[in-house]
């Protein structure tokens, strides 16, 4: 596609449900980033992937949050036991490996609105 | 610690007026900075990058943004709004391959 695309867009959770959220990134793309952006803040970088290497996790606030990406292009980002604070808008951004006037320019997607009551 | 500040939390001008917005960073190798938008709804869009050479980079949709190392500052500007570019504004700094760090951004309203 033309774009960094994600789905759902919006999912509402029960507090203890299981989620996944998708990302589809631009073809070609190597690099895939996961942000979570809570309500009236930035996005806060959550893991990071080459290929399908996970090369950066340190941002997932607890091992109930799992990301894969196991042949290195759509990405699924799993929150195990849902928690109210885990509501948040959860955005993808991918990159290639061509640098764009010297850097890898980094392309989000419309992010995935997750509410969890 | 690596950080980015944004002072403003919500700024409203007039269509037409001048804009500024202010980011301080804190980062301890050579800086990349951006600045991003997002309108409602969708993702973030960037709209300009520096990470070398002309301290004045040029944007899309006529931004600019002056990067001035002595007082750690990226701040974003341009010389006439429009009503389109009310939106939620992101500074964010990082090293050119990997994760960004972002400020907690500024709403701007623009009033006609």
């Amino acid at each position: 596609g033309a774009g960094v695309s994600q789905s759902p867009r919006y999912k509402v959770a029960k507090r203890g449900q299981d989620v996944a959220l998708r990302c589809d990134p631009i073809s070609g793309h190597v690099s895939l980033f996961w942000y979570q952006q809570a309500l009236g803040q930035g996005p806060e970088f959550l893991t990071y992937f080459q290929n399908e290497a996970q090369l950066d996790k340190s941002g997932l606030p607890s091992d109930r949050f799992f990301a894969e990406r196991p042949e290195g292009s759509v990405s699924t980002l799993k929150i195990q036991r849902t928690q109210q604070e885990d509501s948040a808008v959860y955005l993808c951004a991918s990159s290639s490996t061509t640098r764009i006037g010297g850097t890898y320019e980094q392309y989000f997607g419309p992010g995935t609105r997750l509410t969890v009551t | 610690a690596q950080s980015v500040t944004q002072p403003d939390i919500h700024i409203t001008v007039s269509e037409g007026a001048s804009l500024e917005l202010r980011c301080n960073y804190s980062y301890g190798a050579t800086p990349y900075l951006f600045w991003y938008v997002q309108s409602p709804g969708q993702g973030l869009q960037l709209l300009l990058k520096y990470f070398s050479g002309d301290t004045l980079v040029q944007g899309i949709k006529g931004f600019e943004a002056e990067f001035k190392r002595s007082q750690s500052s990226f701040n974003l500007r341009k010389p006439s709004v429009h009503w389109s570019d009310a939106a939620e504004y992101f500074c964010a700094v990082g090293p050119n391959t990997d994760k960004l760090i972002f400020g907690t951004g500024t709403r701007l309203q623009v009033f006609p």
